[in-house]
């Protein structure tokens, strides 16, 4: 079975810094797809930005990078610039191909509050 | 990305009645759409897997003639709580697996929040 680690239940940043948010699984699967997604206070979860296992290279989108080493099962997200907007809870998500009839396994989340 | 919908977001209903919960996905079809509840601060948790036109497969510790789900279409899944009372008050959120351009990807519902008085 799979596991996510998420070892910051609370974060903070001030407006316009970094922030680096962990996570970590453990798979015996070499195929899967790893995200990042956003739980603003609405509690719409949002897609913050995806990750395939088979590229080496790391996922970017916009603000939003991650920092993927495969061996490690690392898989870390760092916000640049942050904005206000940003205040939210974010889970990592881990996921099986559905070839494989897998199910998406979650984070227990991190609370991040950016502060002005 | 895809759109997924849910209806109704909130709902409110006596104990002992059953309240429908509707999830589509409104620009892709979805073979696969997945049921989570959430409490505050805390992760999702799955309660069943979706399959259109076959059975529903619910996770352990969830009672499947207490929440009954229905995948008719490519497009529509209902999650439905039978005879709710006060204890399944909770957040519900669907999903739905997108398999266009070979990107699998799961997108979500805006969530339902139902009340049972």
């Amino acid at each position: 079975a799979q596991t996510v680690t998420q070892s910051q239940p609370e974060m903070s940043v001030q407006e316009a810094e970094t922030v680096t948010l962990s996570c970590t699984y453990d798979t015996s699967e070499n195929n899967y797809y790893l995200f990042w997604y956003k739980q603003p206070p609405s509690r719409q979860m949002i897609l913050v930005i995806r990750q395939e296992a088979y590229k080496q290279q790391n996922a970017t989108e916009n603000r939003f990078s991650v920092n993927f080493q495969k061996a490690a099962k690392s898989f870390s997200l760092k916000i640049s610039d942050s904005q206000l907007g940003d205040t939210a809870m974010y889970f990592c998500a881990f996921m099986t191909p559905n070839t494989n009839a897998g199910k998406s396994t979650f984070g227990d989340g991190t609370t991040l509050t950016v502060k002005p | 990305g895809a759109v997924v919908s849910q209806h109704p977001s909130r709902v409110i209903c006596k104990s002992g009645t059953s309240v429908k919960i509707e999830c589509r996905s409104l620009d892709f079809q979805a073979t696969t759409m997945f049921w989570y509840r959430q409490f505050p601060k805390q992760s999702l948790m799955l309660m069943a897997t979706s399959n259109e036109g076959s059975k529903a497969t619910y996770e352990q510790g969830v009672e499947k003639d207490k929440f009954l789900i229905n995948h008719a279409s490519l497009t529509l899944s209902t999650l439905t709580v039978t005879s709710a009372h006060p204890e399944d008050s909770s957040f519900y959120i669907c999903s739905a697996r997108d398999f266009r351009g070979f990107q699998e990807t799961q997108y979500f519902g805006p969530g339902t929040r139902l009340l049972v008085l």
